[in-house]
């Protein structure tokens, strides 16, 4: 089976414009989480869909949303970008709603 | 709240010596816990989960629930073994599936 999959790899934008990323899950997931990484704050939790719904949401701010369509693949999408949004995004897929989780190469967002 | 902390940010063993990567919890519930890896190049996969108590790559971890840890063992450390490692925890009820992560462990086997 393919793994998860991300496009696209790199991404570069200017403050305050907005960008969406996305993400194919391996096939016959139909959950899908994100994340953010960064050197200072580490790997954090943005949100999970199941079945075309958020499940769960992590503490950021507003700006950051997401979807999930009914073929499971999934976008992110962060508006009014800021400096601090520089990282690396990760999307995981799981067969269902849990935490054993598939990971995709993730997308690297430089926001200058 | 959920909290996970690895103490060491870097790890240093030679090859054919025992190693330890420690991991401590913060969760009210009865969470499960994760060690995922990333090798270098290469993207975040799954080593082991507390739940199925199963041995990959020699790497072994007991949930400790009384000290609230689940620190990762092998008994003898190959050079393919250097790598990042994480430990994550998933808590229960709504927040099934929701991974918190600790900041990882940087394990370095020398020859």
């Amino acid at each position: 089976k393919a793994g998860v999959t991300q496009t696209p790899r790199y991404l570069i934008k200017t403050r305050g414009q907005q960008v969406t990323l996305s993400c194919s899950p391996i096939s016959g997931h139909r959950s899908v989480s994100w994340y953010q990484q960064t050197p200072g704050q580490g790997l954090q939790f943005l949100f999970e869909y199941f079945s075309e719904t958020q499940r769960n949401k992590g503490n950021f701010p507003g700006r950051f949303s997401g979807r999930q369509f009914s073929n499971s693949r999934s976008e992110m999408n962060v508006s009014t970008l800021e400096l601090g949004d520089s990282a690396l995004y990760l999307c995981a897929s799981s067969l269902a709603l849990g935490p054993e989780q598939y990971f995709g190469p993730g997308t690297r967002l430089t926001v200058t | 709240a959920q909290r996970v902390t690895q103490p060491e940010k870097l790890l240093s063993v030679f090859k054919g010596a025992p190693v330890e990567l420690k991991c401590n919890y913060s969760y009210s519930g009865s969470p499960e816990l994760f060690w995922y890896v990333q090798y270098s190049r290469q993207r975040l996969q799954l080593l082991l989960r507390h739940i199925s108590r199963e041995s990959i790559k020699g790497f072994t971890a007991d949930l400790n629930k009384g000290e609230t840890s689940f620190h990762l063992k092998k008994p003898f450390a190959q050079e393919e073994d250097s790598a990042m490692y994480y430990c994550a925890l998933s808590g229960s009820g709504t927040s099934y599936g929701k991974l918190t992560f600790g900041q990882g462990t940087i394990l370095t086997v020398h020859p």
